[in-house]
């Protein structure tokens, strides 16, 4: 099946500065990115949809300027977490989907850690 | 929006059946899904099911999908502890999907 990677898999960084995390699809082109969130024995929650080329789309109460996003390829899209802050600590997933296969399946990236102290 | 609920634990014995449900709102769901999320991964696909579909066979997984109560089910045969993790539904109309909360399933020995 289609391989999503992250990168890094832990982060740990201090108050006030940004960190930035990698999707690639590794062995496929996805026009289609996706950036999830997941808090403690809650489910994903969407924070982005980004497409390559154009501007995400953020979800209702995502702060783009906090949460920069960026898809300059068909197999890399970024988040860039600005200015992190304790708060901002989560599991930070991507997802990508592989539009020739004509299906909606998306694959996941093994998530990213994000500890802010 | 949309809505996608689960029961949140189930806990069986080795070799014993799982079942896992979940219910969902959106009538125009497209493709209903299964992820499975051991402890610090990611979301690992199981398994989907077309909504025109009402049932999905994969080796030990069986999925069964009642489109007019929204309702879908997850049944794993002879689970394994290997098979303990968090399972989600999610569906998707046309782009985004929508996740369910997860239902932890432990198996024990």
């Amino acid at each position: 099946g289609a391989v999503v990677s992250q990168h890094p898999s832990r982060v740990i960084c201090k108050s006030g500065t940004s960190v930035k995390i990698e999707c690639r699809s590794l062995d496929f082109q996805a026009t289609t990115m996706f950036w999830y969130r997941q808090f403690p024995k809650k489910s994903l929650m969407l924070m982005a949809t980004s497409n390559e080329g154009s501007k995400a789309t953020y979800e209702q109460g995502v702060e783009k300027d906090k949460f920069l996003i960026n898809h300059a390829s068909l197999t890399l899209s970024t988040l860039t977490v600005t200015s992190a802050h304790p708060e901002d600590s989560s599991f930070y997933i991507c997802s990508a989907r592989d539009p020739p296969s004509g299906s909606y399946e998306q694959y996941f990236g093994p998530g990213t850690r994000l500890t802010v102290t | 929006g949309e809505d996608v609920e689960q029961s949140l634990f189930l806990s069986v014995r080795e070799g014993d059946s799982s079942v896992i449900n979940c219910t969902y709102t959106d009538s125009s769901s497209t493709y209903l899904y299964w992820y499975k999320q051991e402890p610090g991964a990611g979301l690992q696909l199981l398994t989907y099911i077309f909504s025109n579909m009402d049932m999905k066979q994969d080796q030990r997984l069986t999925v069964l999908l009642n489109k007019k109560d929204k309702h879908l089910s997850l049944r794993i045969a002879d689970t394994q502890t290997g098979d303990s993790a968090i399972y989600f539904c999610a569906e998707t109309g046309y782009s985004t999907l929508t996740f369910g909360k997860g239902t932890m399933l432990l198996v024990s020995p």
